[in-house]
């Protein structure tokens, strides 16, 4: 079975645009986490989708967003993009939203550098 | 926050056994301790996870105090592919959904 796909896995950008990440979950997930991870916060939990539906918010500013469609797709959108957004963007999938058995599958990130 | 509390840094011998404490000395009755892994430049993994019995699985045990304020994963024969940082994370499972709240994490190096 494949795993929880990324893309792009590395994107330079400059302050003020904008940027969408993707995220592939594993066949037959249907919640998509999304995390920031930077060497001086760590990882810090952006949201989550389940169903189509955010379940869930980070304490993100409103420039990050999402969405996720319905084959469980998932993208982010970062707008006006600020040199503090540069970070690895992680995506984590799983079968179901919380329960016992809902262990979240992460995938390999992608690096946004903002110049 | 984070409500756990782990040392920042580890060593261990290859082929000896790894244990990673954790402290969580304000969990509640309803919240289960989850350990996850990230090896560099890769996304976290999830290893194991327990209420208050122990646990075991392929890859660790883990071993929660009768009290349930502190808990430490064992990686029975750390091998160099085990050097990581391991995450200790409590959480309520039915109400939080998929969102986790990792801390700083403990930066296990396996040594030849």
């Amino acid at each position: 079975k494949a795993g929880v796909t990324q893309t792009p896995r590395y994107l330079i950008k400059t302050r003020g645009q904008q940027v969408t990440l993707s995220c592939s979950p594993i066949s037959g997930h249907r919640s998509v986490s999304w995390y920031q991870q930077t060497p001086g916060q760590g990882l810090q939990f952006l949201f989550e989708y389940f169903s189509e539906t955010q379940r869930n918010k980070g304490n993100f500013p409103g420039r990050f967003s999402g969405r996720q469609f319905s084959n469980s797709r998932s993208e982010m959108n970062v707008s006006t993009l600020e040199l503090g957004d540069s970070a690895l963007y992680l995506c984590a999938s799983s079968y179901g939203t919380g329960g016992l058995r809902n262990e979240q599958f992460f995938g390999p990130g992608t690096r946004l550098t903002v110049l | 926050d984070a409500k756990t509390t782990q040392p920042t840094s580890m060593d261990c011998a290859e082929g000896r056994a790894a244990n990673l404490p954790c402290n969580h000395s304000t969990i509640s009755g309803n919240e289960y301790v989850y350990w996850y892994r990230q090896i560099h430049s890769q996304g976290p993994q999830y290893i194991i996870h327990g209420l208050k019995n122990n646990e075991t699985n392929e890859m660790a045990s883990l071993i929660i105090t009768e009290d349930r304020k502190s808990s430490t994963l064992i990686l029975p024969h750390a091998t160099l592919r085990d050097t990581a940082v391991y995450y200790c994370i409590v959480r309520v499972v039915w109400d939080q959904g998929g969102k986790l709240i990792f801390g700083q994490g403990t930066e296990l190096s396996v040594k030849p």
